[in-house]
């Protein structure tokens, strides 16, 4: 089963334009969860921990219970953000990641 | 501190072949797990080790299979190959109690 998904395999905004790379799970219990970034050439990398709250590169995002969501925002995308953003769902030792999104900020 | 490092970095098989990778982990970390990276699938959990023990295991065959020794390092190995095959495989690592994973390079295994 699905336990992670990212409905979005692409997605293009334009530099100063917010941007939000949606991530939906599905688990029972209490929900870990992560976004992983890999821009061009590099390793895949920790963006953001639901646990932290705290705000990454001005990323941000909150875990919604009711919604089993986990979205990924940003008020004013930077041509540095394009990249391809994983969202991760942790349940006891094992990761289950998303098929991710590959975000392209247009100058 | 020196990252994950993944040998080797690219891999050319032909099919039936077994192949063998290495992953060592960042010093001190003693989780590692294997995921497989495909362009449609994404990445997949193939299986995690702690303290040389196999914790968790994936959904793929019995092909794939893996170890770690007494040093944290990691071998995953694939035998029987099958064109399917043909994926990028990471290694990540991770503290004992901390939830973040580090990711080496990865390495590319072509199967012919």
């Amino acid at each position: 089963a699905q336990r992670v998904t990212q409905p979005e395999k692409l997605l293009s905004v334009f530099k100063g334009a917010p941007v939000e790379l949606k991530c939906n799970y599905s688990y029972s219990g209490s929900p870990e969860l992560f976004w992983y970034v890999q821009y061009s050439r590099q390793r895949l990398q920790l963006l953001l921990r639901h646990i932290s709250r705290e705000s990454i590169k001005g990323f941000t995002a909150d875990l919604n219970k009711g919604e089993t969501s986990f979205h990924l925002k940003k008020p004013f995308a930077q041509e540095e953000d394009s990249a391809m953003y994983y969202c991760a769902l942790l349940t006891g030792n094992q990761f289950y990641f998303g098929t991710g999104t590959s975000l392209t900020v247009i100058p | 501190k020196a990252g994950v490092t993944q040998t080797p970095r690219y891999l050319i098989k032909t099919r039936g072949q077994q192949v063998t990778l290495s992953c060592s982990p960042i010093s001190g970390h003693r989780s590692v797990s294997w995921y497989q990276q495909t362009p449609g699938q994404g990445l997949q959990f193939l299986f995690e080790y702690f303290s040389e023990t196999q914790r968790n295991k994936g959904n793929f065959p019995g092909r794939f299979s893996g170890r770690q020794f007494s040093n944290s390092r990691s071998e995953m190995n694939v035998s029987t190959l099958e064109l399917g095959d043909s994926a990028l495989y990471l290694c990540a690592s991770s503290l004992a109690g901390d939830r973040v994973q580090y990711f080496g390079a990865g390495t590319r295994l072509s199967v012919l």
